[in-house]
């Protein structure tokens, strides 16, 4: 069976501190994988994907990820976070089906 | 922690008939819920937002006669695929808002139709 975790359920950092979120899972092949956010009052908003190819990935918002098969990560990095990052992660697999991780709730400090 | 139950977890139906799907939420009361859609190869797409005792609020594109939600209780919604085509086929997802912050995510269903 498939699984996401996400170690930490919430995270503060200061404006323009650099951020990682860390996202693992478990499936027995590479799956799809990804990275949503969800600001408050909002629907889903997807950051970026994995199916292939590169496994640094660039997506929206200034936000990048890495795949690691060796550790079954999926990290999400931004080098310089802005207040308006401040909401809730979810890193989701999709192998037989589609996996949400519990989410992180990101906190910007002024 | 919370959960969210979403059935059935795999469909298969002919062009014409209806699909139902339920969502439900285990352990408690949901407030709002999302109902997603995804295509292959891409991210999920929110069809609408379904709020306890009101009409759901559907995004733009969405066709409110083909795709029926219901949401009659604070633990359960459900989502009504109408006379369904082959271009319904897709994985369907549904979410759960606990208060004001937490989302959960149902484990989706994968609708084909013939």
């Amino acid at each position: 069976a498939q699984s996401v975790t996400q170690p930490d359920i919430h995270i503060t950092v200061s404006e323009g501190a650099s951020l990682e979120l860390r996202c693992n899972y478990s499936y027995g092949a590479t799956p799809y994988l990804f990275w949503y956010v969800q600001s408050p009052g909002q629907g889903l908003q997807l950051l970026l994907k994995y199916f292939s190819g590169d496994t640094l990935v660039q997506g929206i918002k200034g936000f990048e990820a890495e795949f690691k098969r060796s550790q079954s990560s999926f990290n999400l990095r931004k080098p310089s976070v802005h207040w308006s990052d401040a909401a809730e992660y979810f890193c989701a697999v999709y192998g037989q089906n589609f996996v949400f991780g519990p989410g992180t709730r990101l906190s910007v400090l002024p | 922690g919370a959960v969210v139950s979403q059935h059935p977890s795999w469909v298969i139906c002919k062009s014409g008939t209806s699909v139902k799907i339920e969502c439900r939420s285990l352990d408690f009361q949901a407030t709002t819920m999302f109902w997603y859609r995804q295509f292959p190869k891409q991210s999920l797409m929110l069809m609408a937002t379904s709020n306890e005792g009101s009409k759901a609020t559907y995004e733009q594109g969405v066709e409110k006669d083909k795709f029926l939600i219901n949401h009659a209780s604070l633990t359960l919604s459900t989502l009504t695929v109408t006379s369904a085509h082959p271009e319904d086929s897709s994985f369907y997802i549904c979410s759960a808002r606990w208060g004001n912050e937490k989302l959960f995510f149902g484990s989706g269903t994968q609708l084909s139709v013939l």
